[in-house]
């Protein structure tokens, strides 16, 4: 089965902290993304990568940075937690073509 | 810019009810449209895909979905309910330009009644 794993569940972090989200692929897919998901506003695309340090802003960039240094692995940056950025956390890879996303089980973080 | 709207934000049936998620979209050309499902707590599963072909498409679980390109509609059906569907549906469609990127609805909740 193909995998997406994120490296926490819950986290929880204070105002102005820098808060590393971290998910790993198993599919050797060469997309991947970070989407955040709140009540009411569905999923919104943070950022993605199509390559290894590779990367486009997606709807919501702001306050937000990416690093991929391996195929496998695509992590979010959250520079300085604002407590506007609570929020569950979505990690997602695709292969090339249209194929469908994989996501993760999402971090819930809350940032106090 | 393609959009995709689910007119209903919350939906509740009795078990063994037939169901209907209604999605519309905005697009350009042929749409790649998709179907996700969220249980409580977890990520986004995908319960199918239409890119082309026949417009009724089977997905896992029992459901289905047809693909109306006069309404720009893709609206997800199951006959008969199960106390698991309970849970969060988002539609989605790919995103011009040769990316990879979808655009999601803001999602339907499903409550299932005993």
């Amino acid at each position: 089965d193909v995998k997406v794993t994120q490296s926490s569940r819950y986290l929880v972090k204070r105002t102005g902290e820098k808060v590393f989200l971290e998910c790993v692929q198993d599919m050797d897919h060469e997309n991947m993304f970070w989407y955040r998901q709140d009540p009411g506003l569905g999923l919104r695309l943070i950022y993605f990568s199509y390559d290894v340090k590779m990367k486009e802003k997606g709807d919501i960039p702001e306050g937000y940075s990416v690093s991929r240094e391996k195929k496998e692995r695509f992590s979010l940056i959250l520079e300085s937690a604002s407590t506007n950025q609570t929020s569950m956390y979505l990690c997602a890879g695709a292969g090339t073509g249209y194929n469908e996303q994989f996501f993760g089980p999402g971090t819930r973080l809350t940032v106090l | 810019a393609q959009s995709v709207t689910q007119p209903d934000i919350h939906i509740t049936v009795s078990e063994g009810a037939s169901l209907e998620l209604r999605c519309n979209y905005s697009y350009g050309a042929t749409p790649y449209l998709f179907w996700y499902v969220q249980s409580p707590g977890q990520g986004l599963q995908l319960l199918l895909k239409y890119f082309s072909g026949d417009t009724l498409v089977q997905g896992i679980k029992g459901f289905e979905a047809e693909f109306k390109r006069s309404q720009s509609s893709f609206n997800l059906r199951k006959p008969s309910v199960h106390w698991s569907d309970a849970a969060e549906y988002f539609c989605a469609v790919l995103s011009q330009g040769g990316s990879e990127k979808l655009v999601f609805g803001k999602g339907t909740k499903l409550t299932v009644n005993p």
